[in-house]
């Protein structure tokens, strides 16, 4: 039972390249969601989606690119790396939205990112 | 979401319960409390949630007041493995992400 899966784990980039974090479920699951996670902080809200074909911002979007082709696969595009975008990025998924009880989030086991 | 309250940091005696408390004076009637837990460098994960009912689950009990203002999370036999960050978080109807604040770290301790 998979359920989220990122890759890769870890990666380093140099300021101004680009790159492409994977996250695909296997739940069947509707809403998909990339946060990322600072330092002794709480986790912030980059990009969600409710379907295939439909993405909204979050509270953190400026600086990266999503795209939802097909319910399993949620990608996360870096274009122009910066030092600021260093951090942990998890991506998970939910049946449903939120604020309904029987729909619980499921996360990933995260990307950590450095940008140097 | 409704604003949660949570102490930054708890200690609790391995295989003593733990109870981490959470304010959320400004829940509304049909806003459900939901607690997941990250344990260092991994995911977070959910634990429980509840409405007005106190809730079981093999990993815990949840405790909310009867004018649901505040609840108690309870891990009745803490391992080390619990040490954590809790966070206590209560989505507003069609909200449609959960906003996790720094949450409850806890210790267990030898």
């Amino acid at each position: 039972n998979a359920g989220v899966t990122q890759t890769p784990k870890f990666r380093i980039l140099k300021i101004g390249q680009s790159m492409t974090l994977q996250c695909t479920q296997d739940m069947n699951h509707n809403y998909m969601y990339w946060y990322r996670q600072d330092p002794g902080m709480g986790l912030k809200l980059i990009y969600y989606s409710v379907g295939a074909g439909i993405t909204d911002k979050g509270e953190v979007p400026n600086g990266y690119n999503v795209s939802r082709s097909t319910t399993e696969d949620f990608p996360l595009r870096l274009e122009l790396a910066a030092p600021s975008q260093t951090s942990v990025y998890f991506c998970a998924s939910s049946q449903g939205p939120l604020a309904v009880a029987k729909n619980i989030q499921y996360f990933g086991a995260g990307t950590r990112l450095s940008v140097l | 979401d409704a604003k949660t309250t949570q102490p930054p940091s708890m200690d609790c005696a391995e295989g003593r319960a733990a109870n981490l408390p959470c304010n959320h004076s400004t829940i509304s009637g049909n806003e459900y409390v939901y607690w997941y837990r990250q344990i260092h460098s991994q995911g977070p994960q959910y634990i429980i949630h509840g409405l007005k009912n106190n809730e079981t689950n093999e990993m815990a009990s949840l405790i909310i007041t009867e004018d649901r203002k505040s609840s108690t999370l309870i891990l009745p036999h803490a391992t080390l493995r619990d040490t954590a960050v809790y966070y206590c978080i209560a989505p507003q109807t069609g909200a449609n992400n959960l906003f996790f604040g720094t949450g409850t770290r806890l210790t267990v301790i030898p």
